[in-house]
């Protein structure tokens, strides 16, 4: 299968900072890139959809200028949660579809985000 | 809209055994396509198996074989001879069609295997 990378794994910061997170196909160009959050016990919700070269498309509810996306190349996305607060924490997971016709998206291992 | 429904939070099977996760999905779309994944306590997602709507015969990849019931729309995944290692959070999710192939996932199943 496929490799999708994110980094960092987990991180701590204070509230009120800004946090990037990476999400990086290492073995295959992504002209789509996905970015979920995931509650302790619950399911992956999906944040915002990120395009190669375009503006992301973001799903209803999200904040826009709080969770900037950038497509940046065709292996490489990133989120940055903005202003973060003890709400933020969570777990982020990013996935890369493998070109117009793949079907399958493949998961990066996740990053925990936790906002003291 | 599409919405995917896991009726079981929880499952057990002793190792060796077979267990089928239930997956019922809804949808007014005639193309779409079905995932299977694992979630191990790490976090990472693991993709497993994928049935497509127009798919005539059941996905099947190793242990894992997807049971395609179209006219149920049940898209249950059985995993034969268990190990300790399936131990995990089983997502079953479907593709949107015509927005960029986005996910809707089910709440998950969480799969236990005994000795």
């Amino acid at each position: 299968g496929a490799v999708v990378s994110q980094h960092p794994s987990r991180v701590i910061c204070k509230s009120g900072t800004s946090v990037k997170i990476e999400c990086r196909s290492l073995d295959f160009q992504a002209t789509t890139m996905f970015w979920y959050r995931q509650f302790p016990k619950q399911s992956l919700m999906l944040m915002a959809t990120s395009n190669e070269g375009s503006k992301a498309t973001y799903e209803q509810g999200v904040e826009k200028d709080k969770f900037l996306i950038n497509h940046a190349s065709l292996t490489l996305s990133t989120l940055t949660v903005t202003s973060a607060h003890p709400e933020d924490s969570s777990f982020y997971i990013c996935s890369a579809r493998r070109g117009l016709l793949q079907e399958t998206q493949y998961f990066g291992p996740g990053t925990r985000l936790l906002v003291l | 809209a599409q919405k995917i429904t896991q009726t079981q939070p929880g499952m057990f099977v002793q190792e060796k055994e077979a267990v089928t996760l239930d997956c019922t999905y809804d949808t007014s779309d005639q193309s779409y396509g079905l995932f299977w994944y694992k979630q191990p306590s790490s976090g990472e997602m693991i993709f497993l198996i994928y049935q497509g709507s127009y798919d005539e015969q059941n996905a099947t990849e190793g242990r894992y074989s997807l049971n395609f019931q179209k006219a149920r729309k049940s898209a249950n995944l059985v995993i034969s001879a268990s190990q300790l290692g399936d131990s995990a959070m089983y997502f079953c999710a479907m593709r949107v069609t015509g927005t960029a192939s986005k996910l809707t996932f089910g709440t998950g199943t969480r799969l236990q295997v005994m000795l």
